[in-house]
């Protein structure tokens, strides 16, 4: 869908640098979360966002930082990559206050090495 | 614990066969329970959520409150359903996801 895109969708950095993910929503929406998939675990919360400056953290909140300071944007920081950071991080939204449904951006592939 | 469980890894079944991918859950009450499917390297994309009742790609899903399950079957599978299917729930602020199911449709 339209309307949420995740930047950079692919990348590659060292054990110990920082790395920002992007989610980018231009539907206004208030609700925003960042998720991660690995193998045999499926989807895991990180964090989401419930308005500017409101956030709150999922159950693998260790190591990730997260900040919203305009609706639009949603950015997930990671202080010091770890090697067990590498994955595909999925942000989404919520359209519809009174559904749980979410929709989804593309994915950003994260590599730690 | 809250918790979606999807016992099955793994699914592979051929072409033309009924396919069921299971999904338990442990929530009290009448949780919100989705299915979500992702083809290969995609984005995930809703399939069905219970309330709708909508019938998406031939596929359905009935919640059985006595058996706190919302299976996801499909009478006749094709090659172009393999994909991982996740069950999914509402927890209140965010959706809780099943470990999911590859689901191999082979010709």
């Amino acid at each position: 869908d339209a309307g949420i895109t995740q930047s950079p969708r692919h990348k590659v950095t060292e054990t110990g640098t920082p790395v920002t993910l992007r989610c980018h929503q231009t539907e206004n929406h208030r609700y925003m979360y960042w998720y991660r998939q690995d193998p045999g675990h499926g989807l895991r919360l990180i964090h989401y966002s419930y308005g500017v400056k409101d956030t709150d953290k999922g159950e693998v909140s260790d190591g990730y930082s997260v900040s919203r300071s305009k609706t639009e944007d949603f950015l997930l920081t990671l202080e010091s990559a770890t090697s067990s950071q590498t994955s595909v991080y999925f942000c989404a939204i919520r359209r519809h206050e009174d559904t749980g449904e979410l929709f989804f951006g593309e994915g950003s592939r994260l590599t730690v090495l | 614990a809250q918790r979606v469980t999807q016992p099955e890894k793994l699914l592979s079944v051929f072409k033309g066969a009924p396919v069921e991918l299971k999904c338990n859950y442990s929530y009290s009450g009448s949780p919100e329970l989705f299915w979500y499917v992702q083809y290969s390297r995609q984005r995930l994309q809703l399939l069905l959520r219970h309330i709708s009742r909508e019938s998406i790609k031939g596929f359905t899903a009935d919640l059985n409150k006595g058996e706190t399950s919302f299976h996801l079957k499909k009478p006749f599978a094709q090659e172009e359903d393999s994909a991982m299917y996740y069950c999914a729930a509402n927890s209140g602020y965010a959706l809780n996801f099943g470990k999911g199911t590859s689901l191999l449709v082979t010709p």
